[in-house]
C-alpha cells in the first residue's frame, strides 16, 4: 500500500466554499507535515504535527485550518480562499521530527476561482 | 541563514547521456542532513538519498551517484546513462536544526528533460 495518500487529487473551489484536504500515512510515523508548492517558488512548510500536537505554524493565514486527530491522519480545512492560494498541497510524514527523512504524498492540486 | 541553491533551472539531455545536477548549500550548523528528492509529473516527491554532514563518502546507487564536498558546500547528483523515465524536477534540501522541528529547506529545483 502506498506510504502516504492524499485525497482529493484535484480540487476546484470558489472563494466562498469550504473544503477539506485529507492525508493518511501507512508508515507508522509520528510526525506529519503540510507543504504548499506554488509555481516557480520553493516548497513552503505550512504546519508540522508531532504525536498529534501542532509544533509549527509557519505564519499561515487562518483561512487554512489543520487538524490531526491521530498520528496517521492529517486534514487541511479550507475556507474563503483566495486565487493566490491555488497550488499543489503536499503532505509528508516522518518517524520523528528531528532530522528524519520525510516521505511525501502525491499532493492535491487546488484551483481557487 | 540556511539556504539551498540549485542554479540550473532546466537541463535537457538526450537519452544515455550523463547529467549532473548541482546543489550548493549554506548553513551555520555543524550537524545537518542533505537530501535529494525527485518530483515526476504526477506530483509526488520521491525520496532519493539522505546524507549527514559527517559522512563525506560519495554514494552510488545504480545509475545514480552523489558527490558531497563539505569544502565547497556542495552536494551534486549525477545520473549516468540517463533515461526518459528520469525526466522530472529534482530538489535538493537541507535539514535545519530549528528546535525540535525537522525543517527542510528546499532549493527551487532543476527540471530535467531527457529526450529519446
Amino acid at each position: 500500500e502506498t506510504g502516504v495518500t492524499q485525497t482529493p487529487r484535484h480540487l476546484v473551489m470558489g472563494m466562498t466554499n469550504k473544503k477539506s484536504l485529507k492525508c493518511e500515512q501507512h508508515l507508522g510515523h509520528n510526525a506529519m507535515y503540510w507543504y504548499k508548492q506554488s509555481a516557480k517558488k520553493p516548497l513552503e512548510l505550512m504546519f508540522v504535527y508531532n504525536f498529534k500536537e501542532q509544533t509549527e505554524n509557519n505564519s499561515v493565514p487562518s483561512r487554512f485550518s489543520p487538524e490531526c486527530p491521530n498520528s496517521s491522519h492529517l486534514f487541511l480545512h479550507l475556507h474563503t480562499l483566495q486565487p493566490e492560494d491555488s497550488a499543489l498541497y503536499l503532505c509528508a510524514s516522518s518517524q520523528e521530527t528531528y532530522q528524519e527523512t520525510q516521505y511525501f504524498g502525491p499532493g492535491t492540486r487546488l484551483l481557487v476561482l | 541563514a540556511q539556504k539551498v541553491t540549485q542554479a540550473q533551472t532546466e537541463i535537457s539531455v538526450v537519452e544515455k547521456e550523463d547529467v549532473t545536477l548541482d546543489c550548493v548549500y549554506e548553513t551555520r550548523d555543524t550537524t545537518y542532513y542533505l537530501f535529494w528528492y525527485k518530483q515526476p509529473p504526477s506530483g509526488e516527491l520521491v525520496f532519493l538519498i539522505r546524507r549527514n554532514s559527517f559522512d563525506e563518502q560519495n554514494e552510488i546507487s545504480g545509475r545514480y551517484s552523489w558527490n558531497f564536498q563539505k569544502s565547497t558546500s556542495s552536494f551534486n547528483f549525477t545520473i549516468t546513462a540517463s533515461q526518459v523515465v528520469d525526466s522530472a524536477v529534482y530538489f535538493c534540501a537541507l535539514s535545519e536544526l530549528g528546535g525540535a522541528t525537522n525543517k527542510l529547506i528546499f532549493g527551487t529545483g532543476t527540471l530535467l528533460a531527457v529526450q529519446p
